[in-house]
Order: C-alpha cells, then sequence, then structure tokens
C-alpha cells in the first residue's frame, strides 16, 4: 500500500546548529503532511503541517519544505536545542483524516 | 480541558485474557484513532471513528475491536491477547477543520502479552 518513510534514522546535531530531518512519500494524492515530535515515554506531539499546495511554511524555529515533484518532505529546526532531542516522524493525511506515519527519526543533540 | 486520557498507563496480560483500553477526550472532536507502535518503529493504524455509532478499520486490525457510544469515548477491546500485541497504544482525536486535522495524542497504554 501507500506509504511514508524516512532517509536517516538517527540525527546527531551540535547544539546551536540546524537540523534537516528528511521523509519520502509515495502517496501523491495526500492533502496534507503533518510533522509530529515524540519524546520518549510519551504521545506524538504536532509540530507544522503543510497543505499539499503549498512548498513552504514556517513556524517557531522550524520550517516544513514540500517538493511535490520529487515526493519528498523535510523539516527544518533552526538553533537546535537539548530540548529537541526526540523523535520526529512525517504523516501524510488524506481522507477520512487518515494519517499514514513514517517510521521516525531520532534527533541527538549534543551540548 | 484534559485533553485525550488513557488508562490503564501499564498493563501485563497472560496469553489468551482480554481487556479493554479506555480512552476519553473533553474537546469534543469528532475523530478519533487508536494507533500502535512497536520499539522504534512508527505509529499504525488499528482502527478510527469519524463520529458515534461510526468506525471503521484501519491498518492492523486483526485481534482488536471498538466501538463508539459517545463523542467522548472510544475504547479499544482485545480478545484472547498474543505475545505479538504486544506494544504501546495511542489514542488520538482530531476536530477535523477545512479538510485538515491535527491529532492530538493521549499518553500511551504500554501493554505487555506473555
Amino acid at each position: 500500500g501507500e506509504s511514508v518513510g524516512l532517509h536517516l534514522p538517527t540525527l546527531s546535531v551540535q547544539e546551536g546548529d540546524n537540523s534537516i530531518i528528511n521523509c519520502a512519500y509515495s502517496n501523491s494524492a495526500s492533502d496534507y503532511f503533518i510533522w509530529y515530535k515524540q519524546e520518549s515515554g510519551k504521545g506524538p506531539q504536532f509540530i507544522i503541517d503543510i497543505r499539499s499546495n503549498m512548498d513552504k511554511r514556517q513556524g517557531q524555529r522550524v520550517t516544513v519544505l514540500l517538493n511535490k515533484t520529487v515526493k519528498h518532505l523535510s523539516l527544518q529546526i533552526a538553533a537546535t536545542q537539548p530540548g529537541d532531542s526526540a523523535v520526529y516522524f512525517c504523516a501524510e493525511g488524506a481522507a477520512g483524516n487518515k494519517l499514514t506515519f513514517g517510521g521516525g527519526t531520532r534527533v541527538l543533540v549534543k551540548p | 480541558n484534559a485533553g485525550v486520557t488513557q488508562t490503564p498507563k501499564f498493563r501485563i496480560l497472560k496469553i489468551g485474557q482480554s481487556m479493554t483500553l479506555q480512552c476519553t477526550q473533553d474537546m469534543n472532536h469528532n475523530y478519533m484513532y487508536w494507533y500502535r507502535q512497536d520499539p522504534g518503529m512508527g505509529l499504525k493504524l488499528i482502527y478510527y471513528s469519524v463520529g458515534a455509532g461510526i468506525t471503521d478499520k484501519g491498518e492492523v486490525p486483526n485481534g482488536y475491536n471498538v466501538s463508539r457510544s459517545t463523542t467522548e469515548d472510544f475504547p479499544l477491546r482485545l480478545e484472547l491477547a498474543a505475545p505479538s500485541q504486544t506494544s504501546v497504544y495511542f489514542c488520538a482525536s482530531s476536530p477535523l477543520l477545512d479538510g485538515m486535522g491535527e491529532q492530538y495524542f493521549g499518553p500511551g497504554t504500554r501493554l505487555t502479552v506473555t
């Protein structure tokens, strides 16, 4: 079936540097995409979303880029902080608000 | 608002036992979902509901049942527990605004079947 996947399972980044987390998706009919952050022992927490008719959206310290030509999604975190250490999931949304989640990327912030 | 609450937080079951995982949301969301998350993996949709009285299967429904008698509650039933059902279970709800819906997740229930 359709699926969402990630390129890198673990990303180590120096505190203060920018982080880029990548995600490939296969369903060109998806209406929107969402990035979630999951800290250890907790449920996923919404970070930012983007509609399929957009190619960029910015939030507080985060930017999501969508390239529909190559079916690629990325999350950029500016000035990464220790509190950003977590697992990040991309998900694609379709009819009925069903989300298909990718496998996750672990971000480790080094002091 | 308490958001999405789940009980219990932890549970150990023996093979063949049954249990119900409880999920309640106080945000008046129509959409509710149950996911399971295996270690180091993403979330897989078990069942979902678009409103009271309406439920539908997700990607991995076998071995589970749900009901949605009220907007607030969406319990997940495990019958004849198997070791393959050892996982962390997350309940979520969503308002679905303008065709796009952020899902709000509960804290999860960690289930071990031995």
